[in-house]
Order: C-alpha cells, then sequence, then structure tokens
C-alpha cells in the first residue's frame, strides 16, 4: 500500500554531533514533504519542509534532501544539542483528499552528553 | 498569536460515556484537521475541514465519531458511546487561508484522552 514509513525507529547521537533521520515514501504521486519534531507531552512542531520540485532546502542547522528516484527523505540536523532530544516525524501530501498529510510513525533521536 | 488552543488537555472517563473535544483554529486559519496518535497507528487525519465545510471524514473510525465546525472559530470531536480503544491523543490542527493548499499545518498541544 501507499504509506510513509521511517528506516530507524530509535537514533542515539552524541552532543555536537550530526544527525540523520531518514525517511521513506512509496506515493510517487506526492509532491510536498515536511518534518515535524515532537517533544514530549506537545503537539508537533514544524521543522522544515521541501517541494517534489527541489531536492535540497536548508534553514537553520537542518538540511531536508529530497531523492525522488529512490523515493526517499532525509533530516539532517547539524551539531546536534540536547534541545533536539524528540520524536521527529516526516509527512508527505496525501493524494485525492485535498493535500491533508500522512505521517510516518517518527523516528526517536536521544542526544546524549 | 495564541495558536491552536485545544481542551481540556486531559480527559479520563468510563466506557459509555460520552466525550467532547474542543478546538479553537489559529485565527485567520480556514482549515482545520483532527487526528488520533496512538503508539501502534502514529498520527492518523480523522476528518478535516476547508471553510467550515467537511471536506473528507474517511478516517473517522466508526459511527460513533462525529466532528463539527459551527464556525471559523471553533470545532468539536464528540465520541459516543466512547470504548477503551479510544484512548489516545486527540490533535487539533489548523492551516491559513493565505498558504497553498499542500502548506504546513499548525497544531494544538493535544488532548490526551484515556476511557476506562
Amino acid at each position: 500500500g501507499e504509506s510513509v514509513g521511517l528506516h530507524l525507529p530509535t537514533l542515539s547521537v552524541q552532543e555536537g554531533d550530526n544527525s540523520i533521520i531518514n525517511c521513506a515514501y512509496s506515493n510517487s504521486a506526492s509532491d510536498y514533504f515536511i518534518w515535524y519534531k515532537q517533544e514530549s507531552g506537545k503537539g508537533p512542531q514544524f521543522i522544515i519542509d521541501i517541494r517534489s520540485n527541489m531536492d535540497k532546502r536548508q534553514g537553520q542547522r537542518v538540511t531536508v534532501l529530497l531523492n525522488k528516484t529512490v523515493k526517499h527523505l532525509s533530516l539532517q540536523i547539524a551539531a546536534t544539542q540536547p534541545g533536539d532530544s524528540a520524536v521527529y516525524f516526516c509527512a508527505e501530501n496525501k493524494p485525492n483528499s485535498g493535500y491533508a498529510l500522512n505521517f510516518g510513525k517518527g523516528t526517536s533521536l536521544l542526544v546524549t552528553p | 498569536d495564541a495558536g491552536v488552543i485545544q481542551s481540556p488537555r486531559h480527559e479520563v472517563t468510563e466506557m459509555g460515556q460520552e466525550v467532547t473535544l474542543r478546538c479553537k483554529p489559529i485565527s485567520g486559519h480556514n482549515s482545520l484537521f483532527w487526528y488520533r496518535q496512538t503508539m501502534m497507528r502514529g498520527l492518523e487525519l480523522l476528518i478535516y475541514f476547508n471553510n467550515n465545510v467537511p471536506i473528507d471524514d474517511s478516517g473517522m473510525p466508526e459511527d460513533r465519531f462525529s466532528a463539527k465546525m459551527p464556525n471559523a472559530s471553533f470545532s468539536t470531536l464528540k465520541i459516543q458511546p466512547s470504548e477503551p480503544r479510544d484512548s489516545a491523543v486527540y490533535f487539533c490542527a489548523s492551516r491559513g487561508a493565505g498558504q497553498a493548499t499542500n502548506e504546513k499545518l499548525f497544531f494544538g498541544s493535544g488532548t490526551q484522552l484515556s476511557v476506562l
């Protein structure tokens, strides 16, 4: 079926290192992708997004890469900080449903000192 | 801006009782979404509204669930009767009228529902 999924359910990195969180999608019709961060007890918070006509987009300490050939999306966090510890979700626009977002299951990022 | 406001933050009820969750979207936003989050299924879209009109309710689990949006600043999600398997965190999100249809959603803090 068509779905958005994550390669790693948990990721542990040391403070100061770079983090890479991966996501696979299966719907080639999706044209918009987005990453959210969710801290415990809070709602998902927007990090960065990218449209399918781009393959890279940078924000503050974060970069999203899109590889449409293999239907792969990644989030790179530079110089990871303890405050980056959270669950990260990728999402794609949901075709045939007015562009409501379809979320993956999430990757838990733990930053150790 | 206060962001998307949901109430209550926590709800504990007994099986069979009616539960009503409330949401106030960001002022000026014209699309509103209800999601449910569980460990097993992640974030699932239940229903969404555009200009107060339900557009897609295919994610609503069954007839026990209903949602309304009587005006641009208020929406409810009702479960009647509630069952233990409805226990989850329910999120409301909104999207601005000025944004393209496939741009980011702004989420509330969620309602943690426990049905005993």
